[in-house]
This record gives C-alpha cells, sequence and structure tokens, in this order.
C-alpha cells in the first residue's frame, strides 16, 4: 500500500502559467480533499470529493480546478498562477473510520 | 464559518513533563480530530473524537462537546514528541482547521 502520494513534491512556476498536481490513492477510500498550507495558518479546504465524479468547493476554491474520473486519481488544476497561490499543497482521503490519509505536499512558488 | 483556536501557539517543555494542549470551536459539529506534523512536513491523524475519551500509547484526547472544547495530553513527553499538533473539526464534508501548536521537547 503506497497510501496517498502526490507529484510532483517541488515546483516553480512563472506567473500566468498553469499547472496540474497530481493526487492518488490506493485505498479505495471515496472521500479526497486538497487544502493549503500558509506559514501561520491553518491548512484551508480548497475542493473535495465524496466519489468518482463528485466534487465540491471548499473554503478557498478561487483559482483552482478539480475532476475525479476514477476513485484513484483527484488532480487539482491551477489555471493563471499568481503569487497568492505560492503554499504547499496536500492531498488527502478519509476512510470509513474518519480518519484521514495525507499525502506528503506539493511545495509551489509562483514568481 | 467555524472558527477552530488553538492554544498555546507555541510550547516548549523538558523531557518527562506533562503537556496539555487546547482546541476550542464554535459551532456544532460532526467530529473533531487531532493531527500531527512532523519537522519534515508530513501530516499523520492521532485521533478522531465525537465524544467522552481517547487513549493512545502516551497520548489522551479527550472533548466536551457541550463546552465545545477539547485537549490533547502527552504523558511522559519525549523530544520525539516535538512536532506540531493541530485541531481540525468536521462539518459534514468539510474540515476547519487551526493553525497549530508547536511543541519542543528538550531533552
Amino acid at each position: 500500500n503506497a497510501g496517498v502520494t502526490q507529484t510532483p513534491k517541488f515546483r516553480i512556476l512563472k506567473i500566468g502559467q498553469s499547472m496540474t498536481l497530481q493526487c492518488t490513492q490506493d485505498m479505495n477510500h471515496n472521500y479526497m480533499y486538497w487544502y493549503r498550507q500558509d506559514p501561520g495558518m491553518g491548512l484551508k479546504l480548497i475542493y473535495y470529493s465524496v466519489g468518482a465524479g463528485i466534487t465540491d468547493k471548499g473554503e478557498v476554491p478561487n483559482g483552482y480546478n478539480v475532476s475525479r474520473s476514477t476513485t484513484e486519481d483527484f488532480p487539482l488544476r491551477l489555471e493563471l498562477a499568481a503569487p497568492s497561490q505560492t503554499s504547499v499543497y496536500f492531498c488527502a482521503s478519509r476512510d470509513w473510520a474518519d480518519t484521514q490519509y495525507f499525502g506528503p505536499g506539493t511545495r509551489l512558488t509562483v514568481l | 464559518k467555524n472558527e477552530v483556536e488553538q492554544s498555546p501557539q507555541n510550547l516548549t517543555a523538558q523531557e518527562g513533563e506533562f503537556i496539555t494542549i487546547n482546541c476550542s470551536y464554535s459551532v456544532g459539529i460532526s467530529a473533531l480530530h487531532w493531527l500531527q506534523q512532523h519537522p519534515g512536513g508530513g501530516i499523520v491523524s492521532l485521533f478522531m473524537l465525537s465524544s467522552g475519551k481517547k487513549k493512545h500509547g502516551r497520548l489522551i484526547a479527550t472533548i466536551n462537546i457541550q463546552e465545545k472544547h477539547s485537549s490533547l495530553h502527552i504523558t511522559a513527553s519525549h523530544p520525539r514528541d516535538s512536532a506540531v499538533y493541530i485541531c481540525a473539526v468536521r462539518l459534514g464534508n468539510q474540515f476547519y482547521f487551526g493553525t497549530g501548536t508547536s511543541l519542543t521537547v528538550i531533552p
């Protein structure tokens, strides 16, 4: 079991560029989440999914998009990157017992 | 909007001390979670509580639903407990997080 994997680990983007952060889980969990973590701030929910084909906005969805075509994959798309999107991004899945499993994170810098 | 407040923000303890971290929240919740974030950045789930008390090794978590308050206790603290401890609440399918308590345990 690899758990929750994220790629890439690090990325530097220029303002206006786009990219996709990949997230995959091999635990067959229906619930998946994308968070961002800024220094001195708590984790903030960007988007979440309750199953394949179903996604919904969290607290801070602006500037991001998601899709969930399979149970395993939950990619996060950044369109027109801005400096305010510099952050550490975590993907997580949640099991039936309400336990979250986090990926290792992606550190993104937008210059 | 649900607010999750943690205290203290930073905590330094001598090895062996009993540690308490507090979490309060402002609205009714489905569940409360305690997480640990290691110095390298990885996050692991420690406890999920909807009532009462849970214990795992030297860690104890309690919740008082009426007072909207939870505590995380660490007994006989050890330098390997040094980490950021995060309180999170679940409302429906969404999670809201505190800013974390940074714990340093000195040998």
